[in-house]
């Protein structure tokens, strides 16, 4: 399986000020064939289900705030908050899909405020 | 709307099987697979499987492999994910989601069904 590492795996922010979550993969998963990265992000808040956030690396889904970017490419990926919310208190997650029928999550990071 | 829809918490004795169901309207219920993940409590999310609803055709996770089904009826547009042989640590909550379009993550999820499991 793929292994996907966030870190750290909690952070406090002071309101309005950015928010920085790494997730590394144990292999690359940039498809050579399409030049995609194989990456999406997730948000949960307590009580409730995962809402995908970004998708391919960097794309937003519809309805996600602009101040939800995701970067990166091959093995070491990143979500920025840029200016902390506080309906952004949450855990997010990273979830690979390069590897078919092994599809596999980060531990998630838990974002808090300062 | 896109909706999935669960059914109700479980309680279930060590041993047991449980049959979680979730019933999706919004869509074209045979356009896409449905996964299901499992989270146990205060932890991370986990890939049991996912089938097909158009056929029926479903691929399980090694680690649940042989105490895992997963069923569609597309008559009522519903999915049903049974995990058989139930122990203490397999209780969580369980997700349904929806298989994007064009890349194998999660673009719709259920609200989630808990099963605990305790003698």
């Amino acid at each position: 399986d793929i292994v996907m590492t966030q870190y750290p795996d909690s952070l406090a922010v002071s309101l309005g000020e950015r928010a920085t979550i790494n997730c590394k993969s144990s292999r690359s998963i940039l498809y050579s064939s399409n030049n995609k990265n194989y990456l999406a992000w997730y948000q949960q808040k307590p009580g409730q289900p995962p809402k995908l956030l970004i998708y391919w690396a960097s794309t937003r889904e519809s309805g996600v705030p602009d101040r939800f970017t995701g970067s990166g490419s091959g093995t070491d990926f990143t979500l920025t908050i840029s200016s902390l919310q506080t309906e952004d208190v949450a855990v997010y997650y990273c979830q690979q899909y390069y590897a078919t029928l092994s599809w596999t999550f980060g531990q998630g990071t838990k974002v808090e405020i300062k | 709307q896109v909706q999935l829809v669960q059914s109700g918490a479980e309680v279930k004795e060590p041993g047991a099987s449980v049959k979680v169901s979730c019933r999706t309207s919004g869509y074209t219920f045979t356009g896409h697979y449905i996964h299901w993940v499992r989270q146990a409590p205060g932890q991370g999310l986990e890939c049991m499987g996912r089938i097909n609803p158009s056929g029926g055709g479903a691929d399980y996770a090694p680690k649940f492999q042989g105490r895992v089904t997963m069923t569609s009826d597309t008559s009522i547009s519903t999915v049903y994910m049974e995990l058989s042989s139930l122990r203490s640590d397999d209780t969580a909550i369980f997700y349904c989601a929806r298989q994007a379009m064009v890349g194998t993550y999660f673009d719709y999820w259920g609200q989630g069904t808990l099963v605990t499991v305790s003698s």
